[in-house]
Parts: structure tokens; C-alpha cells; sequence
């Protein structure tokens, strides 16, 4: 069965500053995976995905992050964090049934940004 | 505006009783999802559906039915609710297998 770890529970930095933010994966086939982003008592959206081709994916708000087949992980990151991007993220590996992509989430992480 | 509709958004129900979530699409998804957000345990998923007419469970099925009679509807049913049902719970849909999930808004339900 897949599975994700995400081992920081909490990170704070400054606007600013750069982000990374870590994501390990377990799956026993080629992973589908995926970043979301969620704001206090809000849904899921989605930040960008990796299906295939080029392991640097760029998406929305400025994030990217890199597939490494090596370790395992898929970190997200940013250049230059803005206040706004304070919220809680979420990496997931998508298993396939059908026409469904049954998502596997990690524990999340949750950014503080300071001023 | 085209998306995922969630019903309620926040309900408070008693022990035992039975209770229906409802979820509505408009983009025509065929894959349907229900999961449960708990604090530090991330998003889990109960129950999915590949497309109209078929169902399938998920990491934590127990206690909770589905059903999927039209490719727009995909209700959340809680027989007889226990306080560890309390959760916040996530509809989602993707068009296909390589498409990624939309998520609705939640529904916040707390069972006393």
C-alpha cells in the first residue's frame, strides 16, 4: 500500500525567505503525485502535480518542486514566501482504480509566516 | 461558477442518529470521493466511486455508505453516528485517473 510522509508537522519562516518543504512517498509503481494547499476553513486546492515527463514541475503561486526517483521525495518549494501563503500544505500519491485516483495524503504541514 | 457543492456546511447531531452528507458536481467528473480530515492524521479516504453505478471503499469504510445513481450525486450516509465520526468532511471529483481531485468546501460535523 502507498503511503507519504511528511516529517516537519510545523515550519516558520520569514516573508522573504525560501521555502522547502519535504515530502516522502511510498508506491510500488511510477507515482502520481500531487501538492495541495488548504487555508483555515477552507477546501483543498491543488498547487501542481507530477504525472510523467520533466521531474521539475512549476504551479500555481509561484511553487515548484522536484520528483526524485532516488529518494523518494517530491519537496515543494519557493523562492520568496509571501504572508499570504500561510495555510497548511498537503503532498498525496494517487493509487488508480477505474477512472478514480484514490489519494493517499500525508499528515500535512503547516506554514507560519512572520513579517 | 462550476465546482463541488457540499451540504450542510456544519451540522451538530446526537449519538445514534442517521445522517446524510450530501455532495453535488457540476463538471461532469466520472470519479466521486469522500474524505475525512482529522488533526494530525491528514486527509483519509472513505469511500469512491470510478464512475454512475459503482462504488468502492476506501481506507476507512466502516460505519459510513455511499451511493452514486447519477454522475452529478454522491451522498455520505452515516447510519447511526458515534462521537468518533466527529470530523470535517471533504466531496471531491476528478474527470479521470490523470486528472487531479476538486475538492468542495467541507462539511463540519460533530457527533455528541
Amino acid at each position: 500500500a502507498q503511503s507519504v510522509t511528511q516529517p516537519d508537522i510545523h515550519i516558520t519562516v520569514s516573508e522573504g525567505a525560501s521555502l522547502e518543504l519535504r515530502c516522502n512517498y511510498s508506491y510500488g509503481a511510477t507515482p502520481y503525485l500531487f501538492w495541495y494547499v488548504q487555508s483555515p476553513g477552507q477546501g483543498l486546492q491543488l498547487l501542481l502535480k507530477y504525472f510523467s515527463g520533466d521531474t521539475l514541475v512549476q504551479g500555481i503561486k509561484g511553487f515548484e518542486a522536484e520528483f526524485k526517483r532516488s529518494q523518494s521525495s517530491f519537496n515543494l518549494r519557493k523562492p520568496s514566501v509571501h504572508w499570504s501563503d500561510a495555510a497548511e500544505y498537503f503532498c498525496a500519491v494517487g493509487a488508480y482504480t477505474g477512472t478514480a485516483s484514490k489519494l493517499t495524503f500525508g499528515t500535512g504541514t503547516r506554514l507560519q509566516v512572520t513579517l | 461558477i462550476a465546482g463541488i457543492t457540499q451540504a450542510p456546511t456544519s451540522q451538530i447531531l446526537a449519538a445514534g442518529r442517521r445522517m446524510t452528507l450530501r455532495c453535488t458536481q457540476d463538471m461532469r467528473h466520472n470519479a466521486m470521493y469522500w474524505y475525512r480530515q482529522d488533526l494530525g492524521l491528514g486527509l483519509r479516504l472513505i469511500h469512491y466511486s470510478n464512475t454512475a453505478g459503482t462504488t468502492g471503499k476506501g481506507e476507512v469504510p466502516d460505519g459510513y455508505s455511499v451511493s452514486r445513481a447519477n454522475t452529478d450525486d454522491f451522498p455520505l450516509t452515516l447510519a447511526s453516528a458515534v462521537p468518533s465520526q466527529t470530523s470535517v468532511y471533504f466531496c471531491a471529483s476528478s474527470e479521470n485517473r490523470y486528472t487531479e481531485a476538486f475538492f468542495g468546501q467541507g462539511t463540519r460535523l460533530t457527533v455528541v
